[in-house]
């Protein structure tokens, strides 16, 4: 089975950029069988998806979020990461990496809070 | 983008009962509908995809039905584990949306 795990500052200051990279063990991240995406949570609310991304280089970007998110896979290393620039207080979030498959997410990170406060 | 509405907001319930969420979506998206529980502190749970396919391992209790864009989760017998905030989710576009979610808490 996928497991993921999310790392990077918890903590970022107000117009710098937030930057998330996400392990993936149990299989390639050039498998053909997934997408890779990020979703996050401020606290108290729902989810936001933000992106997904095949090894390939195909990505689907949150229209709301698009200008100011870049996301990448590395398969020497079998990462993925995040980078939401110029980021508020309204990005302040749990966010979360995980593995489409089939067009659902099946596994999850725990996740990773990010509080954006100077 | 497509829109997701779920119903209600929040209900309380108690073990045992028959529980019933709904979500709507705002233009028809097939069967690309899927359903994830979430409980206080943790990760999402995928629960069941494609409208009504259970994921592996989640109890038989939990259904879903629907197709377009009128779609529901059912539990057929509420457990104390079961307490928790429901989300669907579109799949249809690869422009993603979720709902707000429906909790679930005790009566």
């Amino acid at each position: 089975q996928l497991q993921l795990q999310e790392s990077g500052p918890g903590l970022v200051k107000p117009s710098e950029t937030l930057s998330l990279s996400c392990s993936v063990s149990g299989d390639s991240i050039s498998s053909s069988s997934y997408y890779w995406g990020w979703i996050r949570q401020p606290p108290g609310k729902g989810l936001e998806w933000i992106a997904s991304m095949y090894y390939t280089g195909t990505t689907y970007y949150n229209p709301s979020l698009k200008s100011r998110v870049t996301v990448s896979v590395d398969t020497s290393t079998n990462l993925f990461s995040l980078k939401l620039r110029s980021v508020t207080a309204a990005d302040t979030a749990m966010y979360y990496c995980a593995s489409e498959t089939g067009s659902y997410y099946g596994w999850w990170g725990q996740g990773k809070l990010v509080t954006v406060s100077s | 983008d497509i829109q997701m509405t779920q119903s209600p907001s929040s209900l309380s319930a108690s073990v045992g009962d028959r529980v019933t969420l709904s979500c709507r979506a705002s233009q028809s998206i097939s069967t690309f509908l899927n359903w994830y529980q979430q409980k206080p502190g943790k990760a999402p749970k995928l629960l069941i995809y494609g409208a009504s396919t259970l994921q592996s391992g989640v109890p038989s209790r939990f259904s879903g039905s629907g197709s377009g864009t009128d779609f529901t989760l059912t539990i057929s017998s509420l457990q104390p584990e079961d307490f928790a905030t429901y989300y669907c989710q579109q799949s249809f576009i690869n422009h993603q949306t979720f709902g707000q979610g429906t909790k679930v808490d005790v009566k």
